[in-house]
């Protein structure tokens, strides 16, 4: 298993401003995955990101929008920038369980953002 | 590619009535299926998955579900619902070889007293 803390829980933003979530695992991965999850809709994979590389992004979601950083094995930030109320959704990290067996993906609570 | 079809957005039951959520699958090789579980202002929580062992899995909370490779089917069921099994319910699928989950539209579950 893993277990994974965010940060913020939530968070109340100006439009145009930039909001940094933290995501820290109990536990060194290879990869981590950002997900947003709109207002009543499913989870939707932003990117994924790997230790020591670039973040690698999933159609229609880009860099500057959306940088990511990964300095270790244990921790990855999601930015989104310059925001719109259109980013109102929860964001959650996500990793892959680090035990022999492990097939399932585990999840941080995610940071809900509400853009104003 | 894999793809998951959850039949139902919404699902409403009564209490202590059969609970069957459904959940068709696309994939061009055995994957792995997941039910996930998301109660209100919370993350994710697996429910129980499928790694080609059993077809029959049963799960946390009383759930189980059947793999059924002829009708590429992976339908939630539980015999008897609870009030806090209120909550929103996703199928994801995962290529044994592929890193990428892909997650199905959700169904909310609605337990009527």
């Amino acid at each position: 298993s893993a277990v994974i803390s965010q940060k913020p829980s939530r968070d109340i933003c100006q439009r145009g401003t930039s909001l940094t979530i933290q995501c820290q695992v109990d536990s060194q991965v290879t990869m981590m995955f950002w997900y947003r999850q709109q207002p009543g809709q499913s989870l939707t994979l932003i990117a994924t990101a790997n230790q020591g590389s670039e973040a690698t992004y999933e159609s229609g979601f880009v860099i500057d929008k959306f940088p990511i950083s990964r300095p270790n094995l244990t921790f990855s930030t999601l930015t989104v920038s310059n925001m719109s109320p259109e980013d109102s959704s929860i964001y959650l990290c996500s990793v892959y369980g680090t035990q022999r067996g492990d097939t399932e993906a585990f999840f941080g609570q995610g940071t809900r953002l509400t853009v104003v | 590619a894999q793809s998951v079809t959850q039949l139902g957005s919404h699902v409403s039951v009564s209490e202590g009535a059969l609970v069957l959520l459904r959940c068709n699958y696309s994939s061009s090789v055995p994957p792995y299926l997941f039910w996930y579980v998301q109660y209100p202002n919370q993350g994710l929580q697996l429910l129980l998955k499928y790694t080609s062992a059993a077809t029959l899995v049963k799960g946390i909370n009383g759930f189980e579900a059947e793999f059924k490779k002829s009708e590429t089917s992976f339908h939630l069921t539980k015999p008897s619902a609870h009030m806090s099994d209120a909550a929103e319910y996703f199928c994801a699928v995962k290529g044994q070889g592929a890193q990428k989950l892909v997650f199905g539209q959700g169904t909310r579950l609605t337990i009527n007293p």
